[in-house]
């Protein structure tokens, strides 16, 4: 059973516009999400994560918007540059430091 | 500073074999954590280690085994390798600073077993 849908699966978004990638999940307990960036041969890097008590973040050209009720949470990456090509996946814990549960993952491509 | 180095990168091994992989964590790091990502897809958490206890488990059969070192580091021992074994497997370590976990990743070991 999948605790962490992520969609789309792949998604091409032209330079400077923006790249929104949804996850949603079933487990009420999570309450800690995070999102990482993997570029080929490389491990996940931590993005930018959130709580649930907290509907926005914002870093930089990353915000995370989180939905408790709907039980959703999307990355939008805004002025999108090809450096930001790469894979992406929301995750989830019951609390920071316990496992995460991962998403499939989104292949990001931005064309220049 | 050295982030979270992970060894050997590239690893072929055939079904039935033994195998070991190491993880040494970022400085100041005291929990390590091992993921299983097979191709096109997310990873998969095997087990997490502080102060050389296995502190929680994944889905993941007995086969997999794991230690950690008084100096943090840490070891992934997968027993009667079978073929669906084959998959990048990742080392990270973390310390947890308030509510944020601060994840850490290695660049993996590539494990193909044949």
């Amino acid at each position: 059973q999948q605790q962490v849908k992520q969609s789309p699966q792949s998604l091409i978004v032209q330079k400077g516009g923006i790249s929104i990638i949804n996850c949603a999940y079933e487990n009420t307990a999570f309450d800690y999400f995070p999102w990482y960036q993997q570029f080929p041969g490389k491990g996940p890097a931590l993005l930018i994560a959130i709580r649930p008590d907290v509907s926005e973040k914002k870093e930089g050209r990353f915000t995370i918007s989180f939905n408790k009720s709907a039980k959703q949470f999307s990355l939008h990456i805004m002025d999108s540059q090809p450096g930001d090509s790469a894979t992406y996946f929301c995750a989830a814990s019951r609390q920071a430091g316990t496992a995460l549960i991962f998403g499939k993952g989104t292949t990001l491509s931005v064309s220049s | 500073d050295a982030g979270v180095t992970q060894s050997p990168t590239h690893l072929i091994k055939t079904r039935g074999q033994q195998v070991t992989l190491r993880c040494s964590p970022k400085s100041g790091h005291d929990t390590v954590s091992w993921y299983q990502q097979a191709l096109g897809q997310g990873p998969q958490f095997i087990f997490q280690y502080y102060e050389e206890e296995e502190r929680q488990r994944g889905n993941f059969p007995d086969r997999f085994s794991g230690h950690q070192y008084p100096n943090y580091s840490s070891e992934l021992n997968v027993n009667a390798l079978l073929l669906g074994d084959s998959a990048l497997y990742l080392c990270a370590s973390s310390t947890i600073q308030g509510w944020d976990e601060k994840l850490f990743f290695g660049s993996g070991t590539q494990l193909s077993v044949l």
